[in-house]
């Protein structure tokens, strides 16, 4: 069975730095890129990025490009979004997803709240 | 900021056909295939159609889509209550070298 686990919920406040990450299972990780998702609160889905895992090639969108790193560890199956210094408007649930067909497959989320 | 355009809300009685547009353009619908998710309250988007018309296995037979041009439509037939949802568009955007776009999503309502 095809999973994309990710880690749990997490509290920080604005400056600090945070790393989450997202395993896959069931499935060959290096074959299928992975995407990540961020949804904010109430409002709707926004791609920020994706990761070849065979490679590490990544590309984002220009409007997350240089505000986050997305990184994959393919010897443990695994992608990670992270941020060096985070504000509250990164306030969201974040998705990592293998979203096309045939058979989408999306990870839990992780919710991320930034507050002083 | 979505470069897919949806009617925030739609809705219908159980039994009826609910249709929700998504309009584009020339560099994302007009050149690549459009896939759809559905999200349920508190959960994460699951794939609904890909490839324009094409279900997952195990997506009922009630869910359709099509694409014409610049812009596509999704159909829910014999529309359920589990039907209550959010429902998005997307597609790639071949512009600035790759970027997959979301629709602005539509809420479904089952009356």
């Amino acid at each position: 069975e095809v999973q994309l686990v990710q880690s749990g919920a997490e509290v920080k406040k604005p400056g600090e730095s945070l790393r989450i990450s997202c395993k896959g299972s069931g499935y060959s990780f290096t074959s299928y890129w992975i995407s990540w998702v961020r949804q904010m609160p109430g409002k709707g889905l926004e791609w920020m990025g994706r990761i070849d895992p065979s490679d590490s090639y990544t590309n984002y969108s220009p409007s997350f490009q240089g505000h986050v790193t997305i990184s994959a560890d393919k010897s443990i199956s695994t992608a990670y979004l992270q941020w060096s210094s985070l504000k509250a408007s990164d306030t969201a649930m974040y998705y990592c997803a293998r979203p096309e067909g045939p058979e989408g497959y999306w990870g839990q989320g992780t919710l991320v709240t930034v507050s002083s | 900021q979505s470069v897919l355009t949806q009617p925030p809300s739609a809705s219908g009685t159980p039994g009826q056909r609910v249709t929700i547009s998504c309009s584009g353009s020339s560099s994302n619908i007009g050149s690549n295939t459009v896939n759809w998710y559905q999200q349920l309250p508190g959960t994460a988007p699951k794939l609904l159609i890909y490839s324009n018309n094409q279900r997952p296995s195990g997506v009922p037979d009630r869910f359709s889509g099509s694409k014409s041009g610049t812009s596509a439509s999704l159909a829910i037939s014999g529309l359920q209550s589990e039907d209550e949802a959010d429902y998005y568009c997307a597609a790639w955007d071949d512009s600035l070298n790759g970027l997959y776009v979301f629709g602005t999503g539509t809420k479904v309502t089952v009356l």
